[in-house]
């Protein structure tokens, strides 16, 4: 699976749309963008996915580029409760057992 | 939620002796996987399980071993604890997109932390 790059840290000012980048230069054509966020010491918790549309859920949205090697997660207006670590992660395929590269993620704190 | 439960949820014990984690889930989810979590490293696969009774390693398998001998349960063992092994396991399940779980995101439990002294 190819791997990721985020920026280690963001701040995000509360009520504002928080806008999260990943950098997946080499991914390829049959891999999935995922994103996940783990708020304290929780266990991680599934946002959205996507292959190479833009994908709009109660969460989030993720804008994916049309060349696929970057995308961003949009929480559109970050509360308190969205400071958390978000991990981009990009894996074959929906289903089965493939090993997920979580890597370190992007730390979002949301400032009152 | 997803029906996940982690046992125990804290542990402390001395290096040497074996430990054992359990991961227990409701939703019948083929997929079950075990996760180390340490500072600086994210989360870093250890074992997974697509079966009863099929495993196979992960990125950090060393001194690990798991078993799953039903459905729900998937058994997470240290043979001989050390002090390296004192971390946050997280186990996750997910679907087999046929029954259960169609769009393949993991589902995980709310972690177990191991001190190894």
């Amino acid at each position: 699976d190819a791997k990721t790059t985020q920026p280690p840290s963001m701040d995000c000012a509360e009520g504002r749309a928080a806008n999260l980048p990943c950098n997946h230069s080499t991914i390829s054509g049959n891999e999935y963008v995922y994103w996940y966020r783990q708020i304290h010491s929780q266990g991680p918790q599934y946002i959205i996915h996507g292959l190479k549309n833009n994908e709009t859920n109660e969460m989030a949205s993720l804008i994916i580029t049309e060349d696929r090697k970057s995308s961003t997660l949009i929480l559109p207006h970050a509360t308190l409760r969205d400071t958390a670590v978000y991990y981009c992660i990009v894996r074959v395929g929906q289903t089965g057992a493939n090993n997920l590269f979580f890597g370190t993620g992007t730390r979002l704190t949301v400032i009152p | 939620d997803a029906g996940i439960t982690q046992s125990p949820r804290h542990k402390v014990t001395e290096t040497g002796t074996p430990v054992t984690l359990r991961c227990h889930q409701t939703e019948n989810h083929r997929y079950m996987y075990w996760y180390r979590q340490d500072p600086g490293h994210g989360l870093r696969l250890i074992h997974y399980s697509y079966g009863v009774k099929d495993t196979d390693k992960g990125e950090v398998s060393d001194g690990y071993s798991v078993s799953r001998s039903k459905t729900e349960d998937f058994l997470l063992t240290l043979e001989s604890a050390t002090s390296s092994q004192t971390s946050v396991y997280f186990c996750a399940i997910s679907g087999s997109g046929l029954a259960g779980g169609t769009t393949g995101e993991l589902f995980f439990g709310e972690g177990s932390r191991l001190t190894v002294l």
